[in-house]
């Protein structure tokens, strides 16, 4: 059911700059703010960036995020490899009163 | 600081209603502003989300389970509950609670239940 769309899979070196895209719609992040969430597999979700392009405390800065228009960006700058895990961009959706949609998830593999 | 747990049971038959409740530590649900989640990820799946109830009462569900789903909150015991009615096998998930700030993001969330559906 995710109607934000990510690409399945990113890798790069350490040390190398990683971004991940996330596709959506005039009804959802054309109008809403993105929250992008880290999953190391088998551990529950954890927040990464809020507001668009928001670090919670204790975020490395190494993480930011971005959105233009129906589309969002989540950029990790000198890739490390604790930052191998499935990243998920999410937002609401005002087209059916009020959805929480996650996008398809992208698996980041730190080569 | 907030921690959440979810518990329930792990295995529920065809056709029977699951039912999880998500402990809230460190602070009172009914504080804060905050709502309070559910959501699932099916075995090596995304993220599906499937609903919130407000510090005020007030829920709001995902539209494709709706007709199956209740959330509700138990003030004095400082929990939330989910019931999903009607299992089948496509409800075998791991299942989270998290908080969630309308500004912020789910910024806490419990260590997931995995929940078969299996006769």
């Amino acid at each position: 059911q995710s109607v934000l769309t990510q690409p399945p899979s990113a890798s790069g070196t350490p040390g190398q700059r990683v971004t991940i895209s996330c596709s959506g719609s005039s009804s959802n992040i054309g109008i809403n703010t993105v929250n992008w969430y880290q999953q190391v597999p088998g551990t529950a979700p954890k927040l990464l960036i809020y507001s668009n392009n928001q670090r919670p405390s204790g975020v490395p800065d190494r993480f930011s995020g971005s959105k233009s228009g129906t589309s969002a960006s989540l950029a990790i700058s000198g890739l490390q490899s604790e930052d191998e895990a499935d990243y998920y961009c999410a937002a609401w959706d005002d087209s059916l009163n009020g959805l929480y949609v996650f996008g398809t998830g992208t698996k980041v593999t730190v080569l | 600081q907030v921690q959440l747990q979810e518990s329930g049971p792990g295995l529920v038959k065809p056709s029977q209603t699951l039912s999880l409740t998500c402990s809230v530590s460190g602070g009172s649900i009914s504080s804060g502003g905050y709502y309070w989640s559910w959501i699932r990820q099916h075995p090596g799946k995304g993220l599906e989300w499937i609903g919130n109830i407000h510090y005020s009462g007030s829920t709001y569900y995902n539209p494709t389970l709706k007709s199956r789903v209740t959330i509700s909150a138990d003030t004095s015991k400082n929990h939330y509950s989910l019931k999903l009615t009607s299992v089948t096998a496509a409800d075998t998930a791991v299942y989270y609670c998290a908080r969630e700030d309308q500004a912020y993001g789910m910024d806490v969330w419990g260590q997931g239940t995995t929940v078969t559906v299996s006769s």
